[in-house]
């Protein structure tokens, strides 16, 4: 049981660049959500997706795309990178409302991302 | 819309002394509430949650959390500093099941020797 896993940790762009940020989780969560903490601004929600084919904006999503295919899989894309995207990414999934686990939220070790 | 303020960003206290790390949450209904810390260059682990059960929440590493909700506040609290506990600690909320987690801005808490 690995958890949630993310990849790459680090990525340095040049402005314009595009990559995807991956992130996949094992505990068959429905709930997946994608964070960017910067310093001082704590943990700000970019996009969630509530189960596969449903996703939606979170209080940051300008400048990001993503899709839910797959139960497990919750990709982050940025299109055109911009310097104000440097931030350090996180990814989480989350059990379902039920039960001793309900509500708690498993975080990726992250993804440190520079763009220059 | 729901919301969490943490006050203070920094917080300093010596080692073996009372650790008090303070949340207060805006919410119409009953909230559900955590804590989570973050280790340098790591991701967030859950601390411990608050769920309308006990109002007294006891998590990992001694400690531990009480919800009131005529304050509308979830402090933070352990009886004694260790230096493993020098690390930034989130406070977050939920509404209800389909809702977004929202976090705090994070208390970084030094623990000075």
């Amino acid at each position: 049981n690995a958890g949630v896993t993310q990849t790459p940790k680090f990525q340095v762009l040049k402005t314009g660049q595009s990559m995807t940020l991956q992130c996949a989780q094992d505990m068959n969560h429905e709930y997946m959500s994608w964070y960017r903490q910067d310093p001082g601004m704590g943990l700000r929600l970019i996009h969630y997706s509530v189960g596969a084919g449903i996703t939606d904006q979170g209080e940051v999503p300008n400048g990001y795309n993503v899709s839910r295919s797959t139960t497990e899989d919750f990709p982050l894309r940025l299109l055109s990178a911009a310097p104000s995207q440097t931030s350090v990414y996180f990814c989480a999934s989350r059990s379902t409302p039920s039960g001793q686990g309900a509500y708690e939220q498993y975080f990726g070790p992250g993804t440190r991302l520079t763009v220059t | 819309a729901q919301s969490v303020t943490q006050l203070g960003s920094h917080v300093s206290v010596s080692e073996g002394a009372l650790v008090l790390l303070r949340c207060n949450y805006s919410s119409s209904v009953p909230p559900y509430l955590f804590w989570y810390v973050q280790y340098p260059n790591q991701g967030l682990q859950l601390l411990l949650k608050y769920t309308s059960a006990a109002t007294l929440v006891k998590g990992i590493n001694g400690f531990e959390a009480e919800f009131k909700k005529s304050e509308t506040s979830f402090h933070l609290t352990k009886p004694s500093a260790h230096m493993s506990d020098a690390a930034e600690y989130f406070c977050a909320v939920i509404q209800n099941r389909d809702d977004k987690i929202i976090f705090g801005k994070g208390t970084r808490l030094h623990i000075l020797p």
